[in-house]
């Protein structure tokens, strides 16, 4: 069964609207999840690293006051896309890896369409 | 440079047909992880095989199969008895260990390639 959650599996929304997606570990504690965003076709594009208790560490030319990233448990992470607009409908799709454990678990997806 | 290359944008095979899917690396980490994910049109990733660096033997689960060649720094996954269940996004990801700290565990992609299987 999925060791990953992830919620939303997907979102409908108006330009300018802020849109939270979750992420947890069902049965073990993650201390490092992952936020990735896919467009069609295309490989998985690294956002962010999240790690439990302290700030997201984000990849090159990912806006961070755009794309908020909390991980305030072992078990859960958020990803909050802020004032969306057309360009960030997307495939967003998270993962975790158990603590000193391989390989990474992901979540459905979230499939995010802004109007 | 690309860390990973998968130079097959698409694939077919024939039901109960083996297929290879090439990927290709870079790296200069001695510690290194490879990885390949399958992902069907529902989008959500699963995983398939790993193969670490210092690993003697070639990765096998199911009909799954790693042929790690290091010296060429290639991690093709083989299909044996495709189904047409198989087909797919197929993606080949690399962990690098010596980045350590809040990164460990970041995973690099390759391109993906499609896989159809027909009857």
């Amino acid at each position: 069964g999925a060791v990953v959650s992830q919620h939303p599996s997907w979102v409908i929304c108006k330009s300018g609207t802020s849109v939270k997606i979750e992420c947890r570990s069902l049965d073990f504690q993650a201390t490092t999840m992952f936020w990735y965003r896919q467009f069609p076709k295309q490989s998985l594009m690294l956002m962010a690293t999240s790690n439990e208790g302290s700030k997201a560490t984000y990849e090159q030319g990912v806006e961070k006051d755009k794309f908020l990233i909390n991980h305030a448990s072992l078990t859960l992470s958020t990803l909050t896309v802020t004032s969306a607009h057309p360009e960030d409908s997307s495939f967003y799709i998270c993962s975790a890896i158990r603590q000193g454990g391989q390989p990474q678990h992901f979540g459905d997806g979230t499939r995010l369409s802004i109007l | 440079a690309q860390k990973i290359t998968q130079t097959q944008p698409g694939m077919f095979v024939q039901e109960k047909e083996a297929v290879t899917l090439d990927c290709t690396y870079d790296t200069s980490d001695p510690s290194y992880g490879l990885f390949w994910y399958k992902q069907p049109s529902s989008g959500e990733m699963i995983f398939l095989i790993y193969q670490g660096s210092y690993d003697q033997q070639n990765a096998t689960e199911g009909r799954y199969s790693l042929n790690f060649q290091k010296a060429r720094k290639s991690a093709n996954l083989v299909i044996s008895a495709s189904q047409l269940g198989d087909s797919a996004m197929y993606f080949c990801a690399m962990r690098e260990d010596s980045g350590g700290g809040t990164s460990y565990g970041k995973l690099t992609f390759g391109q993906g390639t499609i896989l159809t299987v027909h009857p």
